[in-house]
């Protein structure tokens, strides 16, 4: 597609749930990162990919947040047993990974947890 | 470590006024930095950056920031409001010695009045 696709857009879960989020990034763009934005507050770092390989997930807030690149293009974001906390817009961006290059972000997924 | 601070949380302008958003920065490396605007419910849109070359970068829509390594400064600017503008704006500094993740402010929400 043309830009990075972000689904499912909206996401109600019980707390305690299970949910995965999933990112298509633009063609060709090596570098894959997931942003953390809650309310009212700047997009926070996650979790980089180059290619396929995690090469920073210092953002995690907590080992119940889970991503994954398999195959070096789609990544999916899990988060196990939901908390009310977790409730944000997960922004997925992607890079042709060179310094100074632009990150193209996607829509975003709003997360509610209840 | 790198962080961004961005001073006014708000900002309210007349139409055809100047518009001013402050951005400063704390970088242990050289900075490559970011203006992105978000509208509702939509990801990041990237207005522009600064990536070691010209200290005044101009972007699209009209806005222009300056690079000033002794005020440790990126500030964004527009000569005269549009009611377009309306949205929310996020300086970020991009850690290229690290996969060029970001870092945000905490964003700068713009009110244009007629």
């Amino acid at each position: 597609g043309a830009g990075v696709s972000q689904s499912p857009r909206y996401k109600v879960a019980k707390r305690g749930q299970d949910v995965a989020l999933r990112c298509d990034p633009i063609s060709g763009h090596v570098s894959l990162f997931w942003y953390q934005q809650a309310l009212g507050q700047g997009p926070e770092f996650l979790t980089y990919f180059q290619n396929e390989a995690q090469l920073d997930k210092s953002g995690l807030p907590s080992d119940r947040f889970f991503a994954e690149r398999p195959e070096g293009s789609v990544s999916t974001l899990k988060i196990q047993r939901t908390q009310q906390e977790d409730s944000a817009v997960y922004l997925c961006a992607s890079s042709f990974g060179q310094a100074n290059t632009e990150a193209f972000f996607g829509q975003g997924t709003r997360l509610t947890v209840v | 470590a790198q962080s961004v601070t961005q001073l006014g949380s708000h900002v309210s302008v007349s139409e055809g006024a100047l518009v001013l958003l402050r951005c400063n920065y704390s970088s242990s490396v050289p900075p490559y930095l970011f203006w992105y605007v978000q509208y509702p419910n939509q990801g990041l849109q990237l207005l522009l950056k600064y990536t070691s070359a010209a200290t005044l970068v101009k972007g699209i829509n009209g806005f222009e920031a300056e690079f000033k390594k002794s005020e440790t400064s990126f500030h964004l600017t527009k000569p005269s409001a549009h009611m377009s503008d309306a949205a929310e704006y996020f300086c970020a500094v991009s850690d290229w010695a690290a996969g060029n993740k970001l870092t945000f402010g905490g964003g700068t929400r713009v009110l244009v009045k007629p």
